[in-house]
């Protein structure tokens, strides 16, 4: 079955715990990206990747960090967390031409700094 | 980037049809036109895409106007099941096809 599995789906962590949210899809995928969605605000793209080594900052970056070492699994680090960053955190892939492709979103990671 | 403008809310009928209305009057040629829904905080489900024409799958209908500054999602017979917030997004051709969400219409399907 064709999916972008994320873990852990909850995390409570203190301020300033790295921590890493892990994202992994089975579909040979190019290209992969990270979403924050929150209250008024929506989903906003913090990362995407085109493919492996090639990450590059979305809308809002601040804060976060990310790697492309293999073609499945695109992890999102904090690495001093804080209260701002609590929200909802999507992962999401797509193939090659991307603009006319499907994206498949993961289930969601919910994460509360407090 | 080009952003769309969707109603807050709508109720509609099981079994009827549902017409959700999309507003995207500042879309480029090559963006494309996608429709996602979210049930509960659960991750946005894909259900349909277009540039230009009409386009229609086992899920719902687009309607894309001829000048493509606005669109209409059709679901022919709505569902208690169908009952979501309904994303009309612009897909931009950088960042990787970056997802332009707006804030979604929350549709609720009544008995």
């Amino acid at each position: 079955e064709a999916q972008v599995t994320q873990n852990p789906r909850y995390l409570i962590t203190v301020t300033g715990k790295k921590l890493t949210v892990t994202c992994s899809q089975n579909m040979n995928h190019e290209y992969m990206s990270w979403y924050r969605q929150d209250p008024g605000l929506g989903l906003r793209q913090i990362y995407y990747s085109m493919n492996v080594e090639a990450t590059d900052k979305g809308d809002v970056p601040e804060g976060y960090k990310v790697s492309r070492k293999e073609k499945r699994n695109f992890p999102l680090i904090l690495e001093s967390p804080s209260p701002n960053q609590t929200s909802l955190y999507f992962c999401a892939s797509s193939s090659y031409g991307a603009e006319n492709t499907e994206a498949f979103f993961g289930q969601g990671t919910r994460l509360t700094v407090v | 980037d080009a952003k769309t403008t969707q109603p807050p809310s709508m109720d509609c009928a099981e079994g009827r049809a549902a017409n959700l209305p999309c507003n995207h009057s500042t879309i480029s040629g090559n963006e494309y036109v996608y429709w996602y829904r979210q049930i509960h905080s659960q991750g946005p489900q894909y259900i349909i895409h277009g540039l230009k024409n009409n386009e229609t799958n086992e899920m719902a209908s687009l309607i894309i106007t001829e000048d493509r500054k606005s669109s209409t999602l059709i679901l022919p017979h709505a569902t208690l099941r169908d009952t979501a917030v309904y994303y009309c997004i612009v897909r931009v051709m950088n960042q990787g096809g970056k997802l332009i969400f707006g804030q979604g219409t929350e549709l609720s399907v009544k008995p």
